[in-house]
């Protein structure tokens, strides 16, 4: 099985900061990586497949790099809406697994 | 536009079986595969099953491998999840998702989800 590890399990920044999220994978999953995004009572919404594609409607200032085993997400510029928790999942193998979550939270 | 409903969960003791529904439409469901994920309370993401679009090739996760059958109607745009022989530890929130192409295992749409709890 392969095994997502999200760094860091909380980030603390402020409206207008960077964020970097990473997703460090136990084997290689080529570029079948995703990043969702989840709010609380929500359910999650796809930002990025295949490691670097924004899904529909995603805004531009998310952006996805990475192949192998260590991927990243950034948020360019916090918005307010952005403050959620981040999950990344993959599918190159079975079972399909997705990351522990890294919480995007206001300092 | 995509709308995924889930319904079906409810209160079911150990041991016992429930089956959940997830009602697509928005798109041509027969060509697209999807998937059942859920999430413990307070917990992660999990993935269940998946099915594939046309021929309908399934995969369970090692843990409810054996317990858990996911199937499709094309005719009804719906997916099921039958689950038996549930443990306390099935307790979640259980979200129908749609696969971004055929047998593509990343997720574009969700539903809002039907939250299962198994408890005596």
């Amino acid at each position: 099985e392969v095994v997502l590890t999200q760094s860091p399990a909380t980030l603390s920044l402020s409206p207008g900061e960077r964020a970097t999220l990473s997703c460090r994978a136990s084997q290689s999953v080529g570029s079948y990586l995703a990043w969702y995004q989840q709010k609380a009572g929500q359910a999650p919404r796809l930002l990025i497949y295949d490691a670097s594609n924004r899904a529909t409607g995603i805004s531009a200032r998310f952006s996805g790099s990475g192949s192998g085993t260590d991927f990243t997400l950034i948020i360019s510029s916090l918005e307010p809406e952005d403050f959620a928790v981040y999950y990344c999942q993959q599918r190159s193998n079975w079972p399909l697994t997705f990351g522990g979550g890294t919480k995007v939270e206001i300092k | 536009e995509v709308q995924l409903v889930e319904s079906g969960g409810g209160l079911v003791q150990p041991g016992g079986s429930l089956r959940l529904s997830c009602a697509a439409s928005g798109f041509t469901f027969s060509t697209y595969g999807m998937s059942w994920v859920r999430q413990a309370p307070g917990k992660g993401l999990e993935w269940v099953s998946v099915i594939s679009g046309g021929s309908g090739n399934t995969n369970h996760a090692n843990s409810v491998k054996g317990r858990f059958i996911i199937s499709r109607d094309n005719s009804k745009n719906t997916l099921y999840l039958q689950m038996n022989s549930l443990r306390a530890e099935d307790t979640a929130i259980y979200y129908c998702a749609k696969g971004v192409s055929y047998s593509d295992w990343h997720f574009d749409y969700w539903g809002r989800g039907t939250l299962v709890t198994v408890s005596s």
